[in-house]
This record gives C-alpha cells, sequence and structure tokens, in this order.
C-alpha cells in the first residue's frame, strides 16, 4: 500500500521567506510523487512531479521539490514565498506498477503568507 | 481548451435525501474520476472510470453511493440516502488514456461540488 505523510498542517511564513514544505511517503513499488496546489474555492492544480530522472524537480510558480529516497521522502521549496503562494498543498504518490494514476493523496498543508 | 465542468458547485440537502452531482471531463480525456475531500483531509478517490467501463470502486460505499458514465463522457454521482458524514467537496478529474508512456499521472480537476448535509 502507499501513502504519503504530510508534516504540518499549517506552515506560515512571511513574504520573501524560504517556504519549506514536508512529504514522507511509503510505497512497497518505485513511486510517482506530485505536488498539487488548492486555491480558495477552487480545483487541485500540478505543480510538478517526480516519475524517473532527475531527482531534483522544478515546478509552476518557481517552485521545486527533490527526490530522496533514502531519506524517502519530496519537499516542497521555494526560495521566496509570495502573498499568492497561499493556499492548500497536497502531496501525492502513485505506484509505478500498480496503477500509476492512483494517486493517494496526503492530508495537505496550508500555507499563510504575511505580508 | 476547457477545463472539467462540474454543477452544482454547492448544495445544501437535509439526511436521508437525495443529491447528484454531474461532471463533465476535458475533451478527448478517456479516464475520469470522483474524489471526496471531506474538511481538513486529502482528496479520497472514490471510483475511477476507463471510457464507460468502472476500474475502481473500491472505496465508494455503494449501499448508497452511485455514479455512472453512460457514453464515456460525461458522469454523475449520486448520494441516496445522504448522511451527515458525506458533507465534503466532490471533486471531478480527468487524465488521458492511463497507458504507460501516454501520460505519467497527471490529473485535471474540476472545482469541485460542495455538499452541506443537515
Amino acid at each position: 500500500a502507499q501513502s504519503v505523510t504530510q508534516l504540518g498542517s499549517h506552515v506560515s511564513v512571511s513574504e520573501g521567506a524560504l517556504v519549506l514544505l514536508r512529504c514522507n511517503y511509503s510505497s512497497s513499488v518505485p513511486p510517482y510523487l506530485f505536488w498539487y496546489v488548492q486555491y480558495p474555492n477552487q480545483g487541485l492544480q500540478l505543480l510538478l512531479k517526480y516519475t524517473t530522472g532527475a531527482t531534483l524537480v522544478k515546478g509552476i510558480n518557481g517552485f521545486e521539490a527533490e527526490f530522496k529516497k533514502s531519506e524517502t521522502s519530496f519537499h516542497l521549496t521555494k526560495p521566496s514565498a509570495h502573498m499568492s503562494d497561499a493556499a492548500e498543498y497536497f502531496c501525492a504518490v502513485s505506484g509505478v506498477n500498480t496503477g500509476f494514476q492512483k494517486l493517494v493523496f496526503g492530508t495537505g498543508t496550508r500555507l499563510l503568507v504575511s505580508p | 481548451e476547457a477545463g472539467v465542468a462540474q454543477s452544482p458547485r454547492y448544495k445544501i440537502i437535509e439526511k436521508r435525501q437525495s443529491v447528484a452531482f454531474w461532471c463533465n471531463p476535458i475533451s478527448g480525456h478517456a479516464t475520469l474520476y470522483w474524489y471526496q475531500q471531506i474538511l481538513g483531509q486529502g482528496p479520497k478517490l472514490l471510483i475511477q472510470f476507463q471510457n464507460n467501463g468502472v476500474v475502481d470502486d473500491s472505496q465508494l460505499p455503494k449501499d448508497r453511493f452511485s455514479a455512472e458514465r453512460l457514453k464515456g463522457v460525461d458522469s454523475t454521482l449520486k448520494i441516496q440516502p445522504a448522511k451527515l458524514e458525506d458533507s465534503a467537496v466532490y471533486l471531478c478529474a480527468s487524465s488521458f488514456s492511463p497507458d504507460r508512456g501516454a501520460n505519467t499521472g497527471e490529473l485535471f480537476f474540476g472545482e469541485g461540488s460542495r455538499l452541506t448535509v443537515l
């Protein structure tokens, strides 16, 4: 079975500060890993994904994440937060051999950005 | 390109009543998903269709929930009778064919249908 754990239901940063949202996964097969963002009253939008190859992946809006197999982690970072980054962020996992479109989502982390 | 369309956006009903949600996926997307997102939780897959066939409905409470995707395009999710714990946002998503190599798991989500059961 696959699962993801997102540490911290809320993260608060100041505008211009580093954003770090944590995600650890559990998977018995090589995982595909995703970060989705959800703005208020909207659906989820893909930020970035790791499938194979380079472990540092870059996404939209200046976000990036690094797949670390030894730590079973896929943390999301952004060097400088903008007010517009305030949203809920979901980490998700699927398995290469178990239906890679069957995403299992974490519980989400709400990012709060203060001026 | 038009996105995933869902309706209604909001619905308030009393327990034991019925409700139906409609979803029209992105044109050409063979796979359609219904997710349930309860407040404070991540989305949970209820059912996955490939064209008009069900791929996975293992987490669908079949005693009260039903879904169909006639003609392999739009889909309807029904709850009858509703319970208080069904209060949630119901998200529809679509993607290309799941054939490996065609895509790697990106789902396109609609804005969701928020259900409140009183």
